[in-house]
């Protein structure tokens, strides 16, 4: 069966500084990634998606970037973090045909100081 | 663009009575439709989803859902909630084809009391 990893699971950082979320998936290949910002009330915000290796789509222009350097890693970077990136952010992925139902991850914490 | 509202933000209700979360979405040739819940702290896992066919959809944990095109309603429904039902719902919707996004409704907070 398939599974997705989030790591780490909480995270606190200083305004300013470096960020790196990672994403693991396990099961399938070829999966499509995402990157969602979870803010409280908001519901989901989609950051990125990615169809394949080093394929990257951003759906808003901000602080953060994202990256697929293996089939099932997709990781999630920022050079300088904000105040506004502080939020819970969640991975999922979904197999390449319709529906494409999305299965997440348990989530990181960002909290930024 | 496709848009997705759950005109509830919060539903309080009392144990073992039955409830209905409210979604709709704007119009399109054909759709998905999809509902997740979300505990505390924790990612969203999918209760159940539409495709095509019938239009009455089953899910886990006791929850149904009814597609109405007529009124692109997508509501959600449980004869009989537990406390452990007690988490935000959100309701999210696909236009299929080469479209690889889901939208999501902003969420519905169930609050089940004992």
């Amino acid at each position: 069966s398939q599974t997705i990893h989030q790591w780490p699971a909480t995270l606190v950082q200083p305004v300013g500084s470096p960020l790196s979320l990672e994403c693991t998936v396990e099961g399938t290949s070829n999966p499509n990634l995402y990157w969602y910002r979870q803010a409280a009330g908001r519901g989901l915000q989609l950051l990125f998606y990615s169809v394949g290796i080093g394929q990257i789509s951003s759906e808003v222009p901000q602080n953060l970037s994202a990256s697929r350097p293996q089939d099932r890693q997709f990781i999630l970077s920022s050079k300088k973090l904000l105040l506004s990136d502080s939020g819970f952010y969640l991975c999922a992925w979904s197999y390449d045909s319709p529906p494409r139902s999305q299965h997440f991850g348990d989530g990181t914490r960002l909290s930024i100081l | 663009a496709q848009s997705v509202t759950q005109l509830d933000s919060q539903v309080p209700v009392f144990e073992e009575a039955p409830v209905e979360l409210r979604c709709n979405y704007s119009s399109s040739v054909s759709v998905y439709l999809f509902w997740y819940v979300q505990y505390p702290n924790q990612g969203l896992q999918l209760l159940l989803k539409y495709l095509s066919g019938s239009t009455l959809v089953k899910g886990i944990n006791g929850f149904e859902a009814e597609f109405n095109k007529s009124q692109t309603s997508f509501h959600l429904r449980k004869p009989s909630v537990h406390i452990s039902d007690t988490a935000e719902y959100f309701c999210a919707v696909s236009p299929g084809g080469s479209n690889y996004k889901l939208t999501f409704g902003k969420g519905t907070l169930l609050t089940v009391n004992p």
